[in-house]
């Protein structure tokens, strides 16, 4: 599976944009971007994915790079709930597997 | 809407016993997946079905067992537990095969061995 990387940690202030980065210099052709979060004690949250076009959603929005070497999720207002931590994951097409590294812990400040 | 439903959210077991984790989608999902969690780790997944009827392994299979029972249910079963074993268990699902859609998870159960 092709690996990202993302900053161990972030912070931002409650209705403020967050941008979250990340790094994933070996994607192949096939590699669908995935992002999730997880709150403290909680299941993982689908946030958004996507291929190659930029996504929106009602939770956030998802810009990828040209060459989909990285992609940035963006969530437009943060709130207290936001707070999480999260994961960007490579899923090649026909996979099953979702393959969760360590994440982003985003702390928003009130 | 319910999602993704586990029982029990909480388990102790003794070394040895057994025990069988439930799972129920409402979402009319194809595809179902049993993860689990280990403490400051990522998700790992244990066994998914594709489809009714079908079964596979995924990366650390080994002391579990699962049943599809039908569209809605998944079932991971433990029958010799081992403390190795104690972690954070997530059902997940999605609508079909593939990297095209998202997980919905449940809540997870957390099981202690002890």
């Amino acid at each position: 599976d092709a690996k990202t990387t993302q900053p161990n940690s972030m912070e931002s202030n409650e209705e403020e944009p967050v941008h979250l980065p990340c790094n994933h210099s070996t994607i192949s052709g096939t590699d669908y971007i995935h992002w999730y979060r997880q709150l403290p004690s909680q299941g993982p949250e689908y946030v958004i994915h996507g291929l190659t076009s930029n996504v929106n959603n009602r939770m956030a929005s998802l810009a990828i790079a040209e060459d989909r070497k990285s992609s940035t999720l963006i969530l437009h207002r943060a709130t207290l709930r936001d707070a999480a931590v999260y994961y960007c994951i490579l899923t090649q097409g026909g996979s099953e597997k979702l393959v969760f590294g360590k994440g982003t812990k985003l702390t928003v400040n009130p | 809407n319910a999602g993704v439903t586990q029982t029990p959210k909480f388990q102790v077991l003794k070394t040895g016993q057994s025990m069988t984790l439930q799972c129920a989608q409402d979402m009319n999902h194809n595809s179902m997946y049993w993860y689990r969690q280990d403490p400051g780790m990522g998700l790992r997944l244990i066994y998914y079905s594709a489809s009714e009827g079908t079964t596979d392994k995924g990366e650390v299979p080994n002391g579990y067992n699962v049943s599809r029972l039908n569209k809605r249910e998944f079932s991971l079963r433990l029958e010799s537990a081992a403390p190795s074993q104690t972690s954070v268990y997530f059902c997940a699902s999605k609508q079909g095969q593939g990297s095209r859609y998202g997980y919905t998870f449940g809540s997870g159960t957390r099981l202690t061995v002890v």
